[in-house]
């Protein structure tokens, strides 16, 4: 699997939206791009994930560069809650409940009042 | 729909012993992973059981084991406990393994486990 590089930290305030970075400028044609976000003392969640185009869900939008050497998490309205470590993740296919997610050091986005 | 259940939450074991620590997945999800997280390596994949069979492995050595039981249910095992062996041990389910539609891990809160 691809590696991703994240920044370490992010401040963002409240009712803002908050955009977070990833490269994987390795990426190969068949991998996917992940978003989940781990809460402090809870399991890491799902947010999002892509190929090509870009995906919007109820909690957040992917925006995949043409290239596919980047992409951007965007949480459109950030709250006190959306505090937590985001880890971009890429990977061959569409299957997430196999092979094993690889996790990297991913960003911690602190929500600001 | 009741989430995925870990259990114990904690647990403080002495450096030799070994440990069991269980899963409940998701109702009908018959995929489980395991994950290790600690503050320096962070989260590491464990192995992933899928029909009571072990689909993949991480890096990890052979202390550390896994099973699953037909009512999708899972263990894992850690034998001759060492003082790394600290962190919470994740258990994610899903519906099936890869090589479809996109199955989403569900990530139960884990159990904290702190070797002596």
């Amino acid at each position: 699997d691809a590696k991703t590089t994240q920044p370490p930290s992010m401040d963002c305030a409240e009712g803002r939206a908050a955009n977070l970075p990833c490269n994987h400028s390795t990426i190969s044609g068949n991998e996917y791009v992940y978003w989940y976000r781990q809460i402090h003392s809870q399991g890491p969640q799902y947010i999002i994930h892509g190929l090509k185009n870009n995906e919007t869900n109820e909690m957040a939008s992917l925006i995949i560069t043409e290239d596919r050497k980047s992409s951007t998490l965007i949480l459109p309205h950030a709250t006190l809650r959306d505090t937590a470590v985001y880890y971009c993740i890429v990977r061959v296919g569409a299957g997430g409940g196999a092979d094993g997610l690889t996790f990297g050091k991913g960003t911690h986005l602190i929500i600001q009042p | 729909k009741a989430g995925v259940t870990q259990t114990p939450r904690y647990l403080i074991k002495t450096r030799g012993q070994q440990v069991t620590l269980s899963c409940s997945p998701i109702s009908g999800h018959r995929s489980v992973s395991w994950y290790q997280q600690t503050p320096g390596q962070g989260l590491q994949f464990l192995f992933e059981y899928f029909s009571e069979t072990q689909r993949n492995k991480g890096n990890f050595p052979g202390r550390f084991s896994g099973r699953q039981f037909s009512n999708s249910r899972s263990e894992m095992n850690v034998s001759t406990l060492e003082l790394g062996d600290s962190a919470l041990y994740l258990c994610a389910s899903s519906l099936a393994p890869s090589g479809g539609a996109y199955n989403e891990q569900f990530f139960g809160p884990g159990t904290r486990l702190t070797v002596l």
